[in-house]
């Protein structure tokens, strides 16, 4: 198993651009979710899914959509980049239930 | 979720077990203790999690008091690669409820 795959690594955007960060997992896993960790802090909850279809917003979801068309993906989408949403962004996946969430590798967003 | 205490940081010697703290006075009854870890630039990874017995796995052991207002981690013989923040979170076994990471505790394995 590959576990949870995060793309790309690393992007820089200029303000206003949108993007979208991908999300995979193969571990078929109906929770996933979306973090974003600022320097020196900890992690915080943008968008959480707890299944296909089915998505929610987390404690910052400003700025950011997420949809859920199958059990293995979950993109992310910066509608306008602004750059205070520069940060590392984390996807997370479980199963339900089960809280030991296991986490991708983090994309790196840099908004100049 | 009921909230954590800390210690910003802590050393430990190579070999050495490494004990970290965290208060949770306000734990519910039906609330977890979970630890995590972060090494550096890395997504965080699970460690280890318990409601109100010890707990043993491959990497920690979770001591949890009767009370349950707080626990400790226990890394019995620490490396260098166990360098990390550690995040102790509190929380009910729900899918679909949030991991509240604070800030941890920043422990560093020293040769």
């Amino acid at each position: 198993n590959a576990g949870v795959t995060q793309t790309p690594k690393f992007q820089v955007l200029k303000t206003g651009q949108s993007m979208t960060l991908q999300c995979a997992q193969d571990m078929n896993h109906e929770y996933m979710s979306w973090y974003r960790q600022d320097p020196g802090m900890g992690l915080r909850l943008i968008h959480y899914s707890v299944g296909a279809g089915i998505t929610d917003q987390g404690e910052v979801p400003n700025g950011y959509n997420v949809s859920r068309s199958t059990t293995e993906d979950f993109p992310l989408r910066l509608l306008s980049a602004a750059p205070s949403q520069t940060s590392v962004y984390f996807c997370a996946s479980s199963y339900p239930g089960v809280e030991t969430q296991y986490f991708g590798p983090g994309t790196r967003l840099l908004v100049l | 979720d009921a909230k954590t205490t800390q210690p910003t940081s802590m050393d430990c010697a190579e070999g050495r077990a490494a004990n970290l703290p965290c208060n949770h006075s306000t734990i519910s009854g039906n609330e977890y203790v979970y630890w995590y870890r972060q090494i550096h630039s890395q997504g965080p990874q699970y460690i280890i999690h318990g409601l109100k017995n010890n707990e043993t796995n491959e990497m920690a052991s979770l001591i949890i008091t009767e009370d349950r207002k707080s626990s400790t981690l226990i890394l019995p013989h620490a490396t260098l690669r166990d360098t990390a923040v550690y995040y102790c979170i509190v929380r009910v076994n729900q899918a679909g409820t949030a991991l509240i990471f604070g800030k941890g505790t920043t422990l560093s394995v020293s040769s």
